[in-house]
C-alpha cells in the first residue's frame, strides 16, 4: 500500500448504527486530518492531529469521535448520525501540521445515512 | 473574511483550449495559495501552489496568476486535454492555519 488509504470506500448506515472509518498513511507523516466533502460546498476541515495529539476540532458534533492511536492511523467513530451527515469523508496527511505543508488525501469514504 | 470564492462552478472547454478558473479572497493575511485537482473516486491532489511574493508560477501546462492588490488568483490550463477533466479546488491559508477551500470547479475538456 502506498500513500493514504481509507476503508471502507462506501458505507451505508442507519441513524442508530455505530460504525468506524479507518485511515492509514504510508508516507511517514506526522499530521493527519479528517475533512467532510459535500456536493457543491467547500471541503470542511473536521479534525487535525499532530504527532497523535488532537490540535483542532472545528466545532464538529459529538456524534463524530476521532481517534489517532499513532501517527500512521486515524479513525472516525460514528454514532447516531443524521441524514445530513451523508457525504464523502476524506482523510489527509502531511509532514507537519502547518497548513502550507502539502496535504496528501486518501480516496475517501462515501457515507450514506438512511 | 475566511471565505474563498471560486468561479465558475463548471467549465467546458474544447481540447487544445485554455481553461481559466478564478478565485477571490478577503483575508489579506493569506500567504499560501494551492490548487488541488480531484478525479472521480479519488481524493484531491496538490497540483500547484503559489506564495504572494510572486505574481505567476508555471509548471508545465499549469500556471497560477496572482494579483495581490485585487486579492485574486487564477489557474490557467494551457492546451487543455480530456485527461484534465476533473474538479479543481483553490485554497488559501496563513502559515500554521487551516486551509480554506473554494467550492470547486468541474472542468470538462471535450475531445
Amino acid at each position: 500500500e502506498t500513500g493514504v488509504t481509507q476503508t471502507p470506500r462506501h458505507l451505508v448506515m442507519g441513524m442508530t448504527n455505530k460504525k468506524s472509518l479507518k485511515c492509514e498513511q504510508h508516507l511517514g507523516h506526522n499530521a493527519m486530518y479528517w475533512y467532510k466533502q459535500s456536493a457543491k460546498k467547500p471541503l470542511e476541515l473536521m479534525f487535525v492531529y499532530n504527532f497523535k495529539e488532537q490540535t483542532e476540532n472545528n466545532s464538529v458534533p459529538s456524534r463524530f469521535s476521532p481517534e489517532c492511536p499513532n501517527s500512521s492511523h486515524l479513525f472516525l467513530h460514528l454514532h447516531t448520525l443524521q441524514p445530513e451527515d451523508s457525504a464523502l469523508y476524506l482523510c489527509a496527511s502531511s509532514r507537519l501540521a502547518g497548513f502550507d505543508n502539502e496535504q496528501f488525501f486518501g480516496p475517501g469514504t462515501r457515507l450514506t445515512v438512511l | 473574511q475566511q471565505q474563498v470564492k471560486q468561479s465558475p462552478q463548471s467549465l467546458i472547454v474544447q481540447k487544445g483550449g485554455i481553461s481559466i478558473i478564478n478565485c477571490a479572497y478577503e483575508n489579506t493575511a493569506f500567504d499560501y495559495f494551492p490548487w488541488y485537482q480531484q478525479f472521480p473516486g479519488k481524493g484531491p491532489a496538490l497540483l500547484i501552489a503559489i506564495r504572494p511574493d510572486v505574481s505567476e508560477k508555471k509548471e508545465g501546462r499549469f500556471t497560477i496568476s496572482f494579483n495581490k492588490s485585487a486579492k485574486q488568483f487564477s489557474l490557467h490550463i494551457m492546451d487543455s486535454q480530456p485527461g484534465d477533466s476533473a474538479t479543481y479546488f483553490c485554497a488559501a491559508s496563513t502559515s500554521g492555519s487551516r486551509l480554506t477551500f473554494g467550492e470547486g470547479t468541474q472542468l470538462t475538456v471535450n475531445p
